[in-house]
C-alpha cells in the first residue's frame, strides 16, 4: 500500500515553454502533496505544500507564478514549470500524506526535468 | 539555519558488520523522526520512524534510537547488506504554526556496504 506515482519519469523540454508533472496517490486519499526539488547532491528542498480544494502553500524563495500548483483531486496534485529556463533542470519529487492521518509522507519516484 | 543535521557525508561498512547513521537536530517541537532510503533518480522510501515519546524502535534490521536530551538519533542496520548501499535521509515532522504537518530532511548520509 501507500503508492505514489509521478508522471513523466524524465521530461526534456526547451527554454520557454511549459511542463506539467502529475503527482498520484494509487491506493489513498491524500488531502495533502508535498513537492520537492533535488539538487545534485543534496537534500530534498520542500518547494510548495499542495493541499486539495484550496490554494498551494510556498516556501520562501519559490515563485508561485513560476511554479503552479493544482491539487483538483484527492489523488491527484500537478506541478507545471511556466517559461521552462536551464537553471530550472533539477530532479523534482512530490510526496503524499493520507488523509487519514499520521505524520508519514510517501515518495513518487521523482521527475528528472531537463531544459535545453 | 539547518534544523536538521546530518554530519557525515559518507559512510562506508563490510558486509555483515553494522552500520551506524547519525542525524542532530535543533527544534525541540519536532515530535516524530523518520528515516528514508534514497537510492539515485528514485523518490525515497521510509524505512523507519520512532514518536519522540520513546527512545527506540526496532524493525527487522533495522533500530532507531532517539536521545531527547542530546537532540540527537540514530540509525542501526545490523548486519548490513551490499543492497542498503544508498543514500539515508533523516527527517523531523512538526506541526506548524499554519497547523499543516511538515517534515524537514537533513543532507543525507551515503552508506557503501563493501562485499
Amino acid at each position: 500500500g501507500a503508492v505514489v506515482s509521478q508522471h513523466p519519469s524524465r521530461v526534456i523540454c526547451k527554454s520557454g515553454t511549459s511542463v506539467k508533472i502529475e503527482c498520484r496517490s494509487l491506493d489513498f486519499q491524500a488531502t495533502t502533496m508535498f513537492w520537492y526539488r533535488q539538487f545534485p547532491k543534496k537534500s530534498l528542498m520542500l518547494m510548495a505544500t499542495s493541499n486539495e480544494g484550496s490554494k498551494a502553500t510556498y516556501e520562501q524563495g519559490v515563485e508561485k507564478d513560476k511554479f503552479l500548483i493544482n491539487h483538483a483531486s484527492l489523488t491527484l496534485s500537478t506541478l507545471t514549470v511556466t517559461s521552462a529556463h536551464p537553471e530550472d533542470s533539477s530532479f523534482y519529487i512530490c510526496s503524499a500524506s493520507p488523509t487519514s492521518g499520521g505524520y508519514e509522507q510517501y515518495f513518487g519516484p521523482g521527475t528528472r526535468l531537463t531544459v535545453t | 539555519d539547518q534544523q536538521v543535521k546530518q554530519n557525515s557525508p559518507s559512510l562506508s561498512v563490510q558486509e555483515g558488520r553494522i552500520s551506524i547513521l547519525n542525524c542532530d537536530y535543533t527544534n525541540s517541537m519536532f515530535d516524530y523522526f523518520l528515516w528514508y532510503k534514497k537510492y539515485p533518480a528514485e523518490g525515497p522510501t521510509f524505512l523507519i520512524s520512532i514518536s519522540s515519546i520513546k527512545d527506540k524502535n526496532e524493525d527487522g534490521r533495522f533500530t532507531v534510537f532517539l536521545n531527547k536530551s542530546a537532540k540527537h538519533l540514530s540509525l542501526h542496520i545490523v548486519p548490513s547488506q551490499p543492497g542498503d548501499s544508498a543514500v539515508y535521509f533523516c527527517a523531523a515532522s512538526h506541526i506548524l504554526d499554519t497547523g499543516r504537518r511538515a517534515l524537514t530532511f537533513g543532507s543525507g548520509t551515503r552508506l557503501q556496504v563493501q562485499p
